[in-house]
């Protein structure tokens, strides 16, 4: 079945600093990946959309130049949280669909995220 | 944009019994209804989803159930186990994003 990959599954950084999480489709091209942000025992929210060749389009209240997404091929995209606060400190998670449509969803293995 | 609204938030059960989560969104144009179970620090893993023009879909111990008029889908799990504990979170699909709106995650609990 499709799979995605997330790299890494853990990062901790300092404040101030810049983390880059990747995510990968392995067997399928994927024209649109989505981001998602998940605090401590709350739901995930959709932080973003990415496109691939043109700008990813953020939810209300994400900042776009804090959260920097690239969609550069039909099998990567990045996000990159900016400038770090504790406060930015979650789980971050990527989801897939294949090219031409359909309705499947995969998602990635995740990234916590820890600030300090 | 799509609005969830997912009940219980807290399901405690007892082994063998049966368990019911009811999810309601407000797209009416959506059409693609997912339940998801996430363990802790794990990513959503999709157990059963429906699509528009089915009303009920069964998969051994797991069904689903949609109401397209009412805008609502529920999950049903029967003969319930230990290792269904986790968190369920219902992800009707946007149309217009075309992204997966969740609900805001049942915390199930089988004892033993």
């Amino acid at each position: 079945g499709a799979v995605v990959s997330q790299h890494p599954s853990r990062v901790i950084c300092k404040s101030g600093t810049s983390v880059k999480i990747e995510c990968r489709s392995l067997d399928f091209q994927a024209t649109t990946m989505f981001w998602y942000r998940q605090f401590p025992k709350q739901s995930l929210m959709l932080m973003a959309t990415s496109n691939e060749g043109s700008k990813a389009t953020y939810e209300q209240g994400v900042e776009k130049d804090k959260f920097l997404i690239n969609h550069a091929s039909l099998t990567l995209s990045t996000l990159t949280v900016t400038s770090a606060h504790p406060e930015d400190s979650s789980f971050y998670i990527c989801s897939a669909r294949a090219s031409g449509g359909g309705y499947g969803y995969t998602f990635g293995s995740g990234t916590r995220l820890t600030v300090v | 944009g799509e609005n969830v609204e997912q009940h219980p938030s807290t399901l405690s059960v007892q082994e063998g019994d049966s368990a019911v989560i009811k999810c309601t969104y407000s797209d009416s144009a959506s059409n693609y209804f997912p339940w998801y179970k996430q363990e802790l620090g794990k990513r959503p893993q999709l157990i059963i989803d429906i699509r528009s023009n089915v009303g009920e879909k069964k998969d051994q111990r797991i069904a689903v159930t949609l109401n397209k008029t009412a805008k609502h889908f529920s999950l049903h799990i029967t003969e319930t186990q230990p290792e269904d504990s986790a968190v369920y979170f219902c992800a009707p699909r946007d149309t217009g994003r075309r992204a997966l709106t969740f609900g805001s995650g049942t915390r199930l609990q089988v004892q033993p």
